[in-house]
């Protein structure tokens, strides 16, 4: 199993650009989530999904937008990128959808910068 | 807003010396985790407590769940240099609820 992997590794926007981040697990995990992590915040959660079809709003979601097509797909999506999305971003997933337990596994993550 | 304070934010210590850590919360938690994240990668889960007053060890790390549920204590005996890293706690206040983290310890070990 590959785990969860993050493609792109490394990304620089400008403002206002437009791009999706990609996430994938191969451990048919039902629950999924994107965090981002600041320089003394920790990890933030943006968006969180349970199940395919199915997604919901973490702590801080605004300018982000997500989908769950599929069990093994959750995409995390900057409609507009400003500098304040600087930032590095993870995803995890968890073999438990709405009884969500401890066993998170993270992505090796994203670092983005916009300029 | 933050809701899991995390102290010391950072920390030198030389090989084989003890570290202690701690992650204290207003608010009363039911799960705590341990975290580590080694440069460039991301989080991997040490130590998982369920219940207050637990002690769990993993190796060289031993978490205790504090008896008020407002904190966990994390240390680590003898540190060697893979030991470097990031160490976040995480605390889940109700059974299917998103976990909350911590802003993270950052140990550096001096050979």
């Amino acid at each position: 199993n590959a785990g969860v992997t993050q493609t792109p590794k490394f990304q620089v926007l400008k403002t206002g650009q437009s791009m999706t981040l990609q996430c994938a697990q191969d451990m048919n995990h039902e629950y999924m989530s994107w965090y981002r992590q600041d320089p003394g915040m920790g990890l933030r959660l943006i968006h969180y999904s349970v199940g395919a079809g199915i997604t919901d709003q973490g702590e801080v979601p605004n300018g982000y937008n997500v989908s769950r097509s599929t069990t093994e797909d959750f995409p995390l999506r900057l409609l507009s990128a400003a500098p304040s999305q600087t930032s590095v971003y993870f995803c995890a997933s968890s073999p438990d959808g709405v009884a969500l337990s401890y066993e998170q596994y993270f992505g090796p993550g994203t670092r983005l910068t916009v300029t | 807003g933050q809701q899991l304070n995390q102290s010391p934010q950072s920390m030198f210590i030389q090989e084989g010396e003890d570290v202690s850590m701690n992650c204290t919360s207003s608010s009363i938690f039911n799960t705590w985790l341990w975290y580590k994240q080694d440069p460039g990668e991301g989080p991997v889960l040490l130590i998982a407590l369920y219940k207050a007053g637990e002690l769990t060890s993993n190796g060289r790390l031993t978490a205790q769940f504090g008896i008020t549920r407002k904190d966990s204590f994390l240390n680590i005996s003898a540190s060697i240099p893979s030991d470097v890293g990031i160490y976040f706690c995480a605390g889940q206040k109700n059974y299917g609820q998103n976990f909350v983290f911590g802003p993270g310890t950052r140990l550096s070990v001096l050979p």
